[in-house]
């Protein structure tokens, strides 16, 4: 059973590009989180998504991020016209629920950095 | 809001000792989780251990166990007999209950000395 994920491991982009990071969960989850972390902090929540539903994006920018999860495929964690302060690591954790008692699964990360 | 604090940015302990690494986090809920995770230079988050805030018994896994002092909002890992591939940063995270995202400090990294 692989693990959650994350492609590209590390992305590179000029100023006013667009970075697209995808996310595929563990097989039969069905919740799936992003975070990030920038150089030397803790990992900050972003936003969580289940099948083709936000339902938590208290974490994400107002302006320039947004993230799908649709039906099929892997989750897409987009950002548009990305600036300098957009280089961090981006996590994307899983979850086969959202109860109680469920853990949640994290990626290796994509390393994006905006030059 | 929920805080998580970690008040040691680095740590260092010589192989085969123990180690504690401090957190200490501020909530209003009776019902949460604590967490903490491993991330070594890979960079993958790996769980170490948790803990229900309902459980009065600290949790252990293997070397790795936790002091939990819900009144004082402490959460510390301490881990016995250090080895070499305890080398990493060490995050501790509070969910509370019902939720799902995780609230994390801002990491301690651990250094073994051989």
């Amino acid at each position: 059973n692989a693990g959650v994920m994350q492609n590209p491991r590390h992305l590179v982009r000029r100023r006013g590009q667009e970075a697209r990071l995808r996310c595929s969960p563990m097989k039969g989850h069905s919740h799936v989180y992003w975070y990030r972390q920038l150089p030397e902090e803790g990992l900050k929540f972003m936003v969580y998504l289940q099948k083709e539903n936000i339902i938590d994006e208290s974490g994400m920018p107002k302006e320039r991020f947004s993230a799908e999860f649709p039906k099929e495929g892997p989750s897409i964690l987009r950002i548009q016209q990305v600036v300098r302060g957009d280089s961090a690591a981006y996590f994307c954790a899983s979850s086969l629920d959202g109860g109680p008692n469920t853990e949640a699964f994290f990626g290796q990360g994509t390393r994006l950095t905006v030059v | 809001a929920q805080t998580v604090t970690q008040s040691q940015p680095e740590m260092s302990v010589q192989e085969a000792e123990t180690v504690t690494l401090s957190c200490t986090y501020d909530t209003s809920e009776s019902d949460y989780y604590l967490f903490w995770y491993k991330q070594p230079p890979s960079r993958q988050m790996i769980l170490v251990i948790r803990q229900e805030a309902y459980k009065q018994q600290n949790a252990t896994e293997n070397r790795f166990s936790v002091n939990f002092q819900k009144a004082a909002k402490s959460f510390s890992l301490k881990i016995s007999d250090s080895q070499l591939g305890d080398a990493a940063m060490y995050f501790c995270a509070y969910r509370r209950w019902g939720a799902q995202k995780l609230v994390f400090g801002q990491g301690t990294r651990l250094t073994i000395n051989p």
